[in-house]
């Protein structure tokens, strides 16, 4: 069993170049979610997906999209990437409805130069 | 009101001591806390979690102690090891909306 897979691992973007953060979960969890974890901040929330078809902004949306492809792939889009978006990226999923918390994905480390 | 503020941000103990990391919470809408542990260049995991109808829970060598009237709940780790020495966060939500908010971290080494 996988759990959540983020591809890629590492990313170096030019500054107005864009790209797309890849997630997906083989364990049937219905919610997805898109977090940044920057240093004494935490992790913000980007986007989520409460169930396939439907998405939703977190705390931080601006300068992001996001697409629920299907039930297992959420994918996160840098439109035109800033050195602010700058970060660890972290796709993250749950079945809503259980107690067993969020799994999450390895983290992508994009850096915007 | 939707923040959780943890503290300290950063601690050191000696191999077998009790590292205590605390978190505090304005929304009494909150009825889920999870704690995430991170080691470098890996994703956070679940630890232990807790809802606010008990006022401890334990699993292994890990205690979550809950303050309702307080509003905080704190992490607490027993004979640590060097090999807690991680990032730990804590979070909260609503059932329901499953949407976490997280602390802001706790950098845990623990000296051999």
């Amino acid at each position: 069993n996988a759990g959540v897979t983020q591809t890629p691992k590492f990313q170096v973007l030019k500054t107005g170049q864009s790209m797309t953060l890849q997630c997906a979960q083989d364990m049937n969890h219905n919610s997805m979610y898109w977090y940044r974890q920057d240093p004494g901040m935490g992790l913000r929330l980007i986007y989520y997906s409460a169930s396939e078809g439907t998405t939703d902004k977190g705390e931080v949306p601006n300068g992001y999209n996001v697409s629920r492809l299907n039930k297992r792939e959420f994918s996160l889009r840098l439109e035109s990437a800033a050195p602010s978006q700058t970060s660890v990226y972290f796709c993250a999923s749950i079945i809503t409805g259980t107690s067993g918390g969020y799994t999450f994905g390895s983290g992508t480390r994009l850096t915007v130069v | 009101q939707q923040q959780v503020k943890q503290s300290p941000q950063s601690l050191i103990v000696q191999k077998g001591g009790i590292p205590i990391i605390n978190c505090a919470y304005e929304n009494t809408a909150f009825d889920y806390f999870p704690w995430y542990q991170q080691f470098p260049g890996k994703g956070p995991a679940l630890l232990i979690a807790i809802r606010p109808d008990v006022s401890e829970k334990k699993e292994g060598r890990f205690t979550i102690s809950f303050n309702k009237s307080a509003k905080q709940f704190s992490l607490h780790i027993m004979d640590s090891q060097p090999g807690d020495s991680a990032t730990y966060f804590c979070a909260a939500t609503t059932s329901g909306t499953y949407k976490y908010i997280f602390g802001t971290g706790t950098r845990l080494k623990v000296l051999a």
